[in-house]
């Protein structure tokens, strides 16, 4: 059964840090692993998709990486803004079915 | 491109009663998955639509079921609601299951 951990659950920096949201699982037979992006009583928002062929995906001011061999993944952020507050889910896709951590809350002081 | 919609965006029921939700794929998408999310239990997987075949099931009791339509617009229902299944349904959609998935912003469900 596959389980997502993200590390860590909260995070509170003062804007214009460099950060790195942590994400692990345990079954490395994924098609895909995404990470997203949820304000509070929102859906989610899609922020990056790496492919299990890719090691990495980049998108303006956020960069993640993806270790199958080592269940785990990260989503860099830099130069975090005010409107980064939110909360982080990575899930990992294997036959149609995604696994979701249980995020990390990220908060970023003016 | 039109998002993903689900309808409606509120709901309450009183337990027992049955519900039906909506949700529309971005054009062109044929997977559809459907999701359960609660504070305590975070997001969970209840299964995935695939050309109006079922592939996938989470492990959620038969109240839940749910079905595809020819156009890829999906509906899931509920019956016999229980307080526990209060929760926002999110549903999310995707050209195949290793393409990108999107999500709608959810139906938010309050049982009584």
């Amino acid at each position: 059964k596959q389980e997502v951990t993200q590390i860590p659950a909260a995070l509170s920096v003062p804007e214009g840090e460099n950060l790195v949201l942590n994400c692990s699982f345990t079954d490395s037979a994924i098609y895909n692993l995404q990470w997203f992006r949820q304000d509070p009583g929102k859906g989610l928002t899609s922020l990056l998709l790496i492919q299990s062929s890719q090691r990495e995906q980049t998108s303006g001011r956020l960069n993640a990486s993806l270790d199958k061999s080592s269940g785990r993944s990260t989503l860099y952020i830099a130069a975090s803004q005010p409107g980064d507050s939110a909360t982080y889910l990575c899930a990992v896709t294997r036959a149609g079915k995604s696994t979701f951590g249980d995020g990390t809350t990220l908060t970023v002081k003016p | 491109k039109a998002g993903v919609t689900q309808t409606p965006r509120y709901l309450i029921k009183t337990r027992g009663q049955q519900v039906t939700l909506s949700c529309s794929p971005i054009s062109g998408h044929r997977s559809v998955s459907w999701y359960q999310q609660t504070p305590g239990q975070g997001l969970q997987f209840l299964f995935e639509y695939f050309s109006e075949t079922q592939r996938n099931k989470g492990n959620f009791p038969g109240r839940f079921s749910g079905r595809q339509f020819s156009n890829s617009r999906s509906e899931m229902n509920v019956s016999t609601l229980e307080l526990g299944d209060s929760a926002l349904y999110l549903c999310a959609s995707s050209l195949t299951v290793q393409e990108t998935q999107y999500f709608g912003p959810g139906t938010r469900l309050l049982v009584l």
